[in-house]
Parts: structure tokens; sequence; C-alpha cells
């Protein structure tokens, strides 16, 4: 059974840097194929793919916020940490963190399972 | 910047057919995008349906279906239930990266 939790602060100031923890559970980041991704969502708008690291370590970003992000991880804590630099009110959101996997016997490639995502304010 | 684009809304009758579709700014959606379809009701995480095109999630119900259809993913639901009201987004996968599609707003009405 695949978990996964994001935790972090739920307040932050304008320029400050944003840390958030993805702990999940059910499976491993070791693993051939799989990868653990960031998406947001501000309120009441659309969602917005952030970044990806995968097992052997590949790490993409949006290009839009590339500047901004750092995503790495921690196998052995089975986390996934992710860094956003210079925080804006705009970047108020609910963060969420997923599971993916390419699964390279059939050639399929799928986001599946979900934290339940928390909310980042940023203000002063 | 790649743009995905889905329909704003879209209105259904209980029991009806709609089709909702997923188009890339790069050119036609193949198979080789994967597409990925979720669904999210309000004060919810996206909940997956569909993946690499066609492929069903054991939890996804029957009259969700995915396909490719004129140079887009495509999502067709079937025998809409009210329940079925909710976001619905794609995500279209670009060698590693990947972009979400704007998102559809379902009417059940």
């Amino acid at each position: 059974q695949i978990t996964l939790k994001e935790s972090g602060p739920t307040l932050v100031k304008p320029t400050q840097t944003l840390t958030l923890t993805c702990t999940f559970s059910g499976f491993s980041l070791s693993t051939s194929g799989v990868g653990v991704g960031w998406i947001r969502q501000p309120p009441g708008k659309a969602l917005e793919w952030l970044a990806l690291i995968y097992w052997n370590d590949d790490k993409r970003y949006s290009p839009s916020l590339k500047s901004r992000l750092t995503i790495t991880k921690d196998t052995s804590k089975n986390q996934v940490v992710l860094t956003m630099t210079n925080m804006d009110p705009v970047d108020t959101a609910t963060y969420y963190c997923a599971h993916s996997n390419y699964d390279f016997w059939s050639g399929t490639y799928y986001f599946d399972y979900w934290g339940q995502g928390t909310l980042v304010t940023v203000s002063s | 910047q790649t743009v995905v684009t889905q329909e704003p809304s879209l209105t259904v009758s209980p029991g009806g057919t709609v089709t909702l579709t997923c188009a890339s700014s790069t050119g036609a959606v193949t198979s080789g995008y994967y597409p990925n379809w979720f669904q999210q009701k309000p004060g919810q995480a996206p909940r997956a349906l569909i993946y690499s095109t066609s492929n069903k999630h054991s939890w996804t119900p029957a009259r969700f279906s995915g396909s490719l259809l004129g140079g887009k993913a495509a999502l067709t639901l079937s025998g809409v239930q009210p329940e079925d009201e909710a976001e619905y987004y794609c995500l279209l996968y670009y060698g590693g990266a990947v972009v979400f599609g704007g998102g559809t707003k379902l009417t059940v009405l």
C-alpha cells in the first residue's frame, strides 16, 4: 500500500526559502522506473507541476521555476525534499507530492498515488 | 514553454456521454506522451483515473475511458453519474518532465 505525506511550514514570509518534505511508504525510490513529483495548486486554480526526481537521481524542473527549485531524495529515509527560494505571495498554494512510475515491461508511465497536500501561505 | 490545453468547462446530463480533450502546443498528442487523466473534487487531492492513453487503474470506474482523438488525448465518460461532477486534469510526459493541462470543470446537470 503506497502512501505519501507532505510536511513543512504552513506560513512563510516573502523572500524566505520554503522547504517541504514528502515522506512515503510502500515503495522504494531505488527501484528502477520510480519517481516522486511535486505539484502545487493555488486556491481556485489549476494544478502546476514543479519538479520530479527519479530512481536514478535524474531531476527535472518546471522551466518557469527552475531557477528557484531544488529537489533531492534520501532513499534510506524514504523522503523527497523540495526547496523553493525567494517565496512570494503568488506562491501561496497547496503543495502535493505524488508517486510516479515508468513500467519498462509494459511501456507505460503513470502518476497514481498522491499525498493529501499541504497548504503554504506566503505573507508578511 | 509547453502549454497543454483543455476545455475550460463542459456540461452533461446524467446518463449522457461526454468527451474531454487534451492538446499539446508542440503538436499532435501521441502515445509517447503517455497521457494521464485525473479527477479532483473540491477539497480533495487529485485521483488518478487513466494512464498511458487508455489504461485504467484498479479503482477506475468502467464508465471512464481514454483514447487519442484527432491529435489530442481524450477522456470519455459514458453513462455519467452525478458524482462525476468534478474538475478533470490531463498530464502529458515530455521526456522526463511533465505538464498538466489547465483543467476542465465538468458539470452534471
